[in-house]
């Protein structure tokens, strides 16, 4: 079966370092999405990852590991806008994508 | 530049009513989707559209249907709403040819069924 898994809540502090990590299983992968989701708005996209290793764009960088099923986005230099929802989702073999149910950041300053 | 448009922003339907949700894109997208968004619960594709004239189903299509006449619109219509469609629904579109998939968002409906 297919399934994606992150933690549902997490805290930080304003200009410190969060990393949110995010677990799946499935038979057929073709690339790990995280998306970003301020409340009452759509998701935008932060980060795609189809091989091994990170992807640093600016403040946020994105790791892959496809052999444990393992990712995870990393947030420094926290600012308060970034306080969201953090959605993570892999694409199946059927070029799907499937999502997991978003990890809320709270920022305190 | 619109992007994706959605309408209505939100909509109040009593249960038993049909209503058709709105979607248009002007980015050219081959691909166009619909999900919805429950608390606690990942965005759940209710039907895609890969290509103008073609459709599929997705995780959760019962209650559903869709249409794509032409490359820029996706309605989405519930043929006899009841409480559990009650949600906030996204239609989404991609360049499925070009690599990273990458989806766009539109605004998303907010519906109470009641």
């Amino acid at each position: 079966g297919q399934n994606i898994d992150q933690p549902t809540e997490m805290t930080a502090t304003e200009g410190a370092i969060v990393q949110i990590n995010c677990t799946y299983q499935t038979s057929g992968f073709n690339g790990l999405f995280w998306y970003q989701q301020h409340a009452g708005e759509a998701p935008t996209f932060l980060s795609y990852n189809v091989l091994d290793g990170l992807e640093e764009k600016g403040r946020f960088s994105s790791f892959l590991s496809r052999s444990k099923g393992y990712s995870y986005l990393l947030l420094k230099e926290l600012q308060m806008k970034d306080s969201a929802s953090y959605l993570c989702a892999f694409m199946d073999s059927n070029y799907q994508l499937i999502w997991g149910a978003g990890t809320k950041l709270i920022i305190k300053p | 530049t619109a992007g994706i448009t959605q309408a209505p922003t939100s909509q109040i339907l009593a249960a038993g009513r049909s209503m058709t949700l709105r979607c248009t894109q002007d980015m050219r997208h081959n691909a166009m989707y619909w999900y919805r968004q429950d608390l606690g619960l990942g965005l759940r594709l209710i039907h895609y559209s890969n290509t103008a004239g073609t459709t599929g189903k997705g995780e959760v299509p019962d209650g559903y249907s869709v249409s794509r006449a032409n490359t820029d619109d996706f309605p989405l219509t519930l043929a006899s709403a009841v409480p559990s469609q009650t949600s906030v629904y996204f239609c989404a579109s991609s360049d499925s040819r070009s690599g990273g998939n990458e989806q766009f968002f539109g605004p998303g409906t907010r519906l109470t069924v009641l």
